[in-house]
């Protein structure tokens, strides 16, 4: 089956490392997402890893996948105040289509 | 160009009333898809096209009908709105050539009371 889940809630202090999990059930999952999505607006793709990776970098975002214990993360370095937002994992699932977790809240605090 | 567009931004319905939902694009993408969000919640598939004059049902289809006559064009349309449907809706297109990206519109926000 399919199912994406992930916490709903964290704080963080701007500069500090953020890091958001989230744990998916299709192990025939090829690619996993992590999309932004900013207070009354649409998704915005922030990256994506192919499942044979183990870990993808881009600029101030890390992603880790662990594909025998189906956990996906998001880190992001030096946590701005712009990055308080909601995030969502997504995996693609068969005829290309999209399965989202629930969100987590992104909060910066100053 | 204007991505994924949707109109209206906001709606109130009253229970059993119609409305379509338009969603456009001008990227001449192949891919287009239907999301609602609920409050809290992740976004579920509603219905999703591979072309024009092809659709297929999504995870929550009941209540909505689609149709896909051109490339540009994804209208949603629901029949005998129900307060279960409010909602916030999102549009979505994606290529064929780049299938790992999909570009939201900035949603429908509907209300059915």
């Amino acid at each position: 089956g399919e199912d994406v889940e992930q916490s709903l809630f964290l704080s963080v202090r701007e500069g500090d490392s953020s890091v958001i999990n989230c744990t998916y059930t299709d192990s025939s999952s090829t690619y996993l997402y992590w999309y932004k999505q900013e207070p009354g607006a649409g998704l915005q793709l922030l990256t994506y890893i192919f499942s044979n990776m183990d870990m993808k970098q881009d600029q101030r975002l890390t992603v880790l996948l662990n594909k025998k214990d189906k956990h996906l993360s998001l880190r992001i370095a030096d946590t701005q105040t712009g990055d308080s937002a909601i995030y969502f994992c997504a995996e693609r699932t068969a005829g290309n289509k999209l399965t989202f977790g629930g969100g987590t809240r992104v909060l910066v605090k100053p | 160009n204007a991505g994924v567009t949707q109109t209206p931004k906001f709606r109130i319905l009253k229970i059993g009333q119609s409305m379509t939902l338009q969603c456009t694009q001008d990227m001449n993408h192949n891919y287009m898809y239907w999301y609602r969000q609920d409050p809290g919640m992740g976004l579920k598939l509603i219905y999703y096209s591979v072309g024009a004059g092809i659709t297929d049902k999504g995870e929550v289809p009941n209540g909505y009908n689609v149709s896909r006559s051109t490339t540009e064009d994804f209208p949603l349309r629901l029949e005998l709105a129900a307060p279960s449907q409010t909602s916030v809706y999102f549009c979505a297109s994606g290529s064929r050539d780049r299938v790992n990206e999909q570009y939201f519109g900035p949603g429908t926000r509907l209300t059915v009371t």
